[in-house]
Parts: C-alpha cells; structure tokens; sequence
C-alpha cells in the first residue's frame, strides 16, 4: 500500500512568508507526527496527533507554528512570518501502534 | 528533558570491517528504535527493542538494549558499500520519539 506522502517535496519561500506544508498518513493510522530536522541532526519532536486532537504539542517552538488534523486523516503544519532559522526538512510520521512509519519530507528554506 | 547521546558522529571504514554504534541516556525508554536514512528520503525502522538486554539481530546487523533500558548498540559484521548511511536511535518517550544525533556511516569499497 501507499506511505506516508508529503507535499511539497522542496518549498523555497521569503522571510516574513506564510508556508504550509501537507502531510497524508497510511490509510488507516490514527496518530501522526511532525519533527523537524536540521543538517547533520537527528529529528526533533514538534507535535503529534490521536485522530483530530493533539496529544502533544510540546515541541512546537513557538507560537508562530500550528498544525491541524481536523478529518483525522491529512495534516497541514502552518508557520507564519517565516524566520531563517526555520530552514529545515519537516518529516510527517504515522502509526497504528507502537512503530512510525516516516514520509520523505519537505525541505523548506527561508531566503 | 530526554537526550540520547548517540556516537560516533561519523564513521568511515573499508568495506569488510565490523563497527559498533552506541546509544546512551540517562533516561529510560519503553522502547528503543533504530532506524537508517538516506540522502533526500524519511527514517527506514530497521528495529525496535522493548525488553532490557534484549539482542535482535538482522542479517549482518545486532542490536543490543540494555539491562536498564537506558543505552544500546548497534554492530555491523562485514559492512558492505551498501551499508552506506544515517544511523538514527530514537527512544519512545509517551509517545513521541526522541532522536539521537546520528552517526553517518561511509564504507568504502
């Protein structure tokens, strides 16, 4: 079956821009993630999801940052008056159970 | 806050030689999970550890977790060019994983 798919795959975008990047989860998985990686770094936690609701948005660095899940199926990550330090890979995960399962990513960078 | 120390940093070796990655916290884990990433693509699960001194091996690959579940490893017996990539340890922490810095393993032919 299908991935994890994100869009858009690159995202190239001015300072102070608004971006949102999509994320669609394996049919069927009820929790979804967001991280968020630097070169050179692991991942980093931003936000997860059980169904429509966030569970945990404890890693979302600020307020300029926001996601929705509202169907419980496609999530949208906003971020609003985009910074440089917000060049990154954003990866979107999903899972049933205990394993997550990552999609490629969506590279953005803040010129 | 849950860090994972992973090392080393970057490992590049001749093909055939055997390397050990490790993974170190000062937290515990209800489980460990190594993954692999290439170049432009998401983390690949390679295996997940639940149980403390659990082995798993897969082919050429052993993963160790500790007795206390705090640290593991990861070894490569024989590595191969195709071995080539970014070794990620993430502990589950309430649901989210907390990633370690990655080692990026070069095996040359």
């Amino acid at each position: 079956g299908a991935g994890v798919s994100q869009t858009p795959s690159n995202k190239v975008t001015e300072k102070g821009k608004y971006v949102e990047l999509r994320c669609d989860p394996i049919s069927g998985h009820t929790a979804l993630y967001w991280y968020r990686q630097s070169l050179g770094q692991g991942p980093e936690f931003l936000i997860y999801f059980q169904g429509t609701g966030a569970a945990d948005d404890s890693g979302l660095p600020n307020d300029r940052f926001f996601a929705v899940r509202p169907e419980g199926s496609v999530s949208t990550l906003k971020i609003q008056r985009t910074e440089r330090g917000d060049s990154a890979v954003y990866l979107c995960a999903s899972s049933s159970g205990s394993e997550q399962y990552f999609g490629p990513g969506t590279r953005l960078t803040v010129t | 806050t849950q860090l994972l120390e992973q090392s080393p940093q970057f490992l590049s070796i001749q093909e055939g030689e055997n390397l050990t990655v490790y993974c170190n916290s000062s937290s515990v884990f209800s489980s460990l999970q190594w993954y692999r990433q290439e170049p432009g693509e998401g983390p690949v699960l390679l295996v997940t550890v639940v149980t403390g001194g659990e082995v798993k091996k897969l082919k050429r690959l052993t993963f160790q977790f500790g007795d206390a579940r705090k640290d593991s490893s990861l070894h490569i017996t024989a590595a191969q060019p195709g071995d080539t990539g970014l070794y990620l340890c993430a502990g589950d922490w309430r649901g989210k994983l907390i990633f370690g810095q990655g080692t990026e393993l070069s095996v040359k032919p």
